[in-house]
């Protein structure tokens, strides 16, 4: 299957919001609220920032917001910090075979 | 609180295999379905399988599916991934991953910190 798709990039000064969207099919980020957004810093792990579309694991910056609209997830990250830029993948789960979709991933630079 | 600690990986030539580990502690390994994620160098994040607990089908992406095998042992809290006939496009970092649930539906909260696969001859 093709990779969910999200912008290559996105740049914001401190203190600005930005939105990354990761668009996929209604077999997949539109048939589940199975959708996960992942921060990854250079030659660090990846680490789960939201799941289930809107949720924020214990300990991520309340900054952090995902919402869905149809085949489409966004990332809403609120109040820009230095330390928010990383590479940040989406994945959904997909109805039709199981597997785990990932976005080709967005590099968010923090001007 | 949770850790995933991968082992295994190193060099190896094309065509050859490899057993990777993970660790898990801080949680009931039995309890949860786990998967596998890779990264090649200066690549994007890639899915390689997903396993339920109970009995559960294992899902594997179609880049891995007859090469890559996933089993684990509950009472020594690991999970494996086999990997064989690999090829140079196989070289990357492979983390496994924890579901949040015992069931397969894709709901990863951690990863470890990934163990390197180099590929070459």
């Amino acid at each position: 299957q093709s990779a969910l798709a999200q912008p290559a990039s996105v740049s914001g000064s401190p203190g600005q919001s930005i939105t990354i969207s990761c668009t996929g099919t209604s077999n997949d980020v539109g048939a589940y609220d199975f959708v996960s957004w992942y921060q990854q810093h250079p030659g660090k792990a990846p680490k789960v920032m939201i799941y289930d579309v809107t949720n924020r694991p214990s300990g991520v910056s309340n900054r952090f917001s995902g919402s869905k609209s149809g085949n489409t997830a966004s990332l809403t990250i609120s109040g820009l910090q230095p330390e928010d830029e990383a590479d940040y993948y989406c994945t959904s789960y997909t109805r039709s075979t199981s597997h785990l979709l990932f976005g080709g991933g967005t590099k968010l630079t923090v001007l | 609180e949770v850790k995933l600690l991968e082992s295994g990986g190193g060099l190896v030539q094309p065509g050859g295999s490899l057993r990777l580990s993970c660790e898990a502690s801080g949680f009931p390994l039995s309890s949860f379905a786990m998967s596998w994620v890779r990264q090649a160098p200066g690549k994007g994040l890639e899915w390689l399988s997903g396993t339920s607990v109970g009995g559960g089908r294992t899902y594997y992406a179609d880049s891995v599916k007859g090469r890559f095998t996933t089993s684990r042992d509950n009472s020594k809290n690991t999970v494996f991934l086999q990997v064989n006939s690999l090829r140079a496009d196989d070289t990357a970092i492979y983390y496994c991953a924890k579901e949040r649930s015992s069931a397969w539906y894709g709901r990863i909260d951690y990863l470890g910190q990934g163990t390197l696969v180099i590929v070459s001859s």
